[in-house]
């Protein structure tokens, strides 16, 4: 079974521009999550998607925003770059099954998005 | 790749010996633990987890700690190799209706010959 993809790997972009990131999740997978990485501030949380709904959100700025399509594909959407959102995005997708069942919330990590902000 | 992390806590090892690696938890209302791996240019590699109910969990050449009294969370790799060589991040989460991760600061492991 393929792993969670993220595309594009590598983006360079100018401030003040905007960008969006895609990520597939793993086949069956219904929950998408999206971390921003960065050597000071480490792994961060964004905002989590379920059945197209935002499900949790953290403390980024309305500047990021995201989106989850019927086939569980996600996208996520930065507006008026700043050179501090040069970092690693990451997604990452679990069953999110209810029930407690142990695979149902295990999550697995795309490869990331190295976006850089000149 | 470039480097997840310019000031990790770094711990050095000889290869066969015996590593562990330290995590302090943040939330007391977490329940779930999960412990990544992290290369180089990778995203983070999902190593072991275990729930608020259990102290202690192994899997192949790993064991994972947990300390509830002190949130304070373990990782033993038992005959460290090179392979193992990469940044070790703790997270942890809440069973609840969400799938929300919060980190630790992560750890990088070096395993030298």
């Amino acid at each position: 079974k393929a792993g969670v993809t993220q595309t594009p790997r590598y983006l360079i972009k100018t401030r003040g521009q905007q960008v969006t990131l895609s990520c597939s999740p793993i086949s069956g997978h219904r929950s998408v999550s999206w971390y921003q990485q960065t050597p000071g501030q480490g792994l961060q949380f964004l905002f989590e998607y379920f059945s197209e709904t935002q499900r949790n959100k953290g403390n980024f700025p309305g500047r990021f925003s995201g989106r989850q399509f019927s086939n569980s594909r996600s996208e996520m959407n930065v507006s008026t770059l700043e050179l501090g959102d040069s970092a690693l995005y990451l997604c990452a997708s679990s069953l999110a099954l209810a029930g407690g069942n142990k695979a149902s919330y295990e999550q697995y990590f795309g490869p990331g998005t190295r976006l850089t902000v000149t | 790749g470039e480097s997840v992390g310019l000031h990790l806590p770094t711990l050095s090892v000889q290869e066969g010996d015996n590593s562990i690696i330290n995590c302090a938890y943040s939330n007391s209302a977490s329940d779930y633990f999960i412990w990544y791996k992290q290369e180089s240019g990778k995203g983070p590699q999902f190593i072991i987890d275990i729930r608020s109910n259990m102290d202690k969990r192994q899997g192949q050449r790993v064991t994972v700690l947990l300390n509830k009294t002190v949130k304070h969370l373990s990782l033993q790799i038992a005959a460290t190799q090179p392979g193992d060589s990469a940044v070790y991040f703790c997270a942890e989460k809440s069973l609840s209706n969400t799938d929300k991760l919060i980190f630790g600061t992560g750890t990088r492991l070096q395993v030298f010959p």
